[in-house]
């Protein structure tokens, strides 16, 4: 079974500081990759995605995927307390016909 | 751009009640769209993916006669709870993508189901 795997959390950080969101994933396949931020009672809003080993970076936010080590993730510098949420991991499995396969999310608390 | 909009936002409805849900891709045209549900703490789990022009897929253990699904055009979706139960009560969300197999889905705000 294609399974993504994120840290069970919560995390916590002081403000200011990196938070860390790691996650694995069992198919070796994947072609792209996902972070989403969801606020509780919200919906889940896409954050970042990447295709490509290496990182990427938007604004805050630095995605980093390692396929060799089948892992993914997901940097925030300067966190803020408006970056508590629950985070989620979301991969593309091969032959999954465009399915996304989901982390169980982890709970980023900042600290003010 | 690769706005998917939801409604209604909340509903309350009676138990045995049919309740319908619409999704609409607002700025780009879906062929594919899919449909999750999620309860109170816990992670999103896909019930269907809804093809325009043919038959819903369902996963494993949701009941396509309970959970109608009609994507009859490329920018519109539905989701209708059939005879709603007051265990059906949940938080569903519908998503698309704008682009490739490979493209971020794009969520719906999500719909507030309580039954009665």
């Amino acid at each position: 079974q294609k399974e993504v795997e994120q840290n069970s959390g919560p995390l916590s950080v002081p403000e200011g500081a990196i938070a860390s969101l790691n996650c694995t994933y069992s198919d070796r396949g994947s072609q792209s990759f996902f972070w989403y931020r969801q606020y509780s009672g919200k919906s889940p809003e896409l954050i970042m995605f990447i295709y490509s080993n290496g990182d990427k970076e938007d604004g805050r936010f630095t995605a980093q995927l390692n396929k060799a080590s089948q892992y993914v993730s997901l940097l925030i510098r300067d966190s803020q307390p408006s970056d508590s949420a629950t985070y989620l991991c979301a991969v593309n499995p091969t032959g999954a016909n465009s399915k996304l396969t989901f982390g169980k999310g982890i709970t980023l608390s900042v600290r003010p | 751009g690769a706005v998917v909009s939801q409604h209604p936002s909340r509903v309350i409805c009676k138990s045995g009640t049919s309740v319908k849900i619409e999704c609409r891709s607002l700025d780009f045209q879906a062929t594919t769209m899919f449909w999750y549900r999620q309860f109170p703490k816990q992670s999103l789990m896909l019930m269907a993916t809804s093809n325009e022009g043919s038959k819903a897929t369902y996963e494993q253990g949701v009941e396509k006669d309970k959970f109608l699904i009609n994507h009859a055009s490329l920018t519109l979706s539905t989701l209708t709870v059939t005879s709603a139960h007051p265990e059906d009560s949940s938080f569903y969300i519908c998503s698309a993508r704008a682009g490739t197999e490979n493209s971020p889905l794009h969520f719906g705000n999500g719909t507030r189901l309580t039954v009665t």
